[in-house]
Order: C-alpha cells, then structure tokens, then sequence
C-alpha cells in the first residue's frame, strides 16, 4: 500500500511563498509521476502541475507559471511544490497524488496540506 | 483546455436508492482516460472508476461507469449510508489534467 505524507498546514502572509513537501513510503518512487492539486474552501479540484521524479522534469498548469516550483529529492522519496506571491485566493488544501505513468488516474493522494494566506 | 460539466450540483436522494451523475466535456475524451473519484468532508479524493467503466480496487460493484466522448455516467446501484459524498469526474487524456465541479449527493 503506498503512503503519500505531506508536511503540515502553513499560514503566510500574502506575497510570501508556501513550499509544501509529499514523502512516498514506496521504494518505486522515481518510476511514478506527482501530480499537484489544489481545493480552496468548499471548492472543486484544480490542477496545478506534474513531476517525473526520475528526471524531475515538470509540466505547469498555464495559471501557476511562474509561480510554481516542483522539485524533488530522490535520496529521500520526496517531492515539493514551493508557490510563490502568495495572495488571499491560494488560500487551499494542496494534495500530492501518484500516477502509475502518464495518462493514468490518481490512484494515490496524500492527506492534504492547508495553506492559508491572511494578513 | 477541456473543461468537464457536472450535472446536477447536488442530488437529493435516501439510502437503497439508484443515484446517477453526468459529465459533459468541451471536446471528445478518450474513454480509457476518464476517471470518477469520491471526496468526504476532511478527506483526500478516492479513486472509484477509471478508464471510465473499470472499478479501482475495493471499490464496491454497486458503482458503475459507462459513457464515452463527451458524454460520461457515473451509477450508484442503491446508495449506502457511507456513499453520501461528493463526486468528481476527470479527464486525463490531455494536459492539463481537469476536474469538473463536482455533484453532491445528500441525504434526502
């Protein structure tokens, strides 16, 4: 059973940045790409991006480019999604969720990561 | 971009009956890349259906997917007390991956 772990809830103010990480308990880990996901308060789901853990080449949802960093750490089974200029409205759980290979569903998440951004 | 339409925003129905909740894409999907996931309050998605008609693991058989194109159904059989849930459909045969908004399914 793969475990996806986040780091805990943040609070920053707006203009700052939140880097949330996601440990896998898997030893396949650089064989399955991380998605990023985003649900404000009592909203859907919007994607933010995708990582190969491998090469750690990234995809961007348009909306989150140049304002999102993913990146990971091999040695340790971890990605992390750093976003930046931090205002009100990315005010969200952030989820990390595995994929068995590109074009595949979101067979894992993890538990979710608040961000709040408040004066 | 494709964007997903959910129908309805929410469902009101009781336990025992059939629940069925539509998606509508902007542009034709490819069927083995479609996906439905279940969300309670506090709680990450779950993957129920992919590759639009097949049940992830565990998933019980009263939940059933069908559809193909721009037209998808999700089918509860006779909804259970722990069932009552929101639901989102996905599309992930283009980037980006995108998610509808989601139908409710309350308690009558």
């Amino acid at each position: 059973q793969v475990q996806l772990e986040q780091s805990g809830a943040e609070v920053r103010k707006p203009g700052a940045s939140a880097k949330v990480s996601c440990k896998a308990s898997e030893n396949t880990f650089t064989s399955h790409y991380m998605h990023w996901v985003r649900q404000a308060p009592g909203q859907g789901l919007e994607w933010i991006g995708i990582i190969n853990p491998n090469s750690g080449y990234t995809i961007y949802a348009e909306k989150f480019q140049g304002r999102v960093t993913m990146t990971r750490d091999t040695s340790t089974s971890t990605v992390y999604m750093e976003l930046s200029s931090l205002t009100s409205e990315d005010t969200a759980v952030y989820y990390c969720a595995r994929v068995k290979a590109a074009r595949s569903p979101f067979d894992y998440w993890g538990q979710g990561t608040l961000v709040s951004v408040s004066s | 971009e494709i964007v997903l339409t959910q129908s309805p925003g929410t469902l009101s129905l009781s336990p025992g009956e059939r629940a069925t909740l539509s998606c509508r894409a902007s542009q034709s999907v490819g069927s083995g890349y479609f996906a439905w996931y279940q969300q309670k309050p506090g709680q990450a998605p779950r993957l129920l259906i992919y590759a639009a008609s097949s049940r992830a693991t565990g998933i019980p058989d009263r939940f059933s997917g069908s559809g193909s194109g721009t037209d998808f159904t999700l089918t509860i059989s006779r909804l259970e007390p722990e069932d009552f849930a929101v639901y989102y459909c996905q599309q992930y045969d283009s980037s980006p991956e995108t998610f509808g908004g989601g139908t409710k399914v309350e308690i009558k």
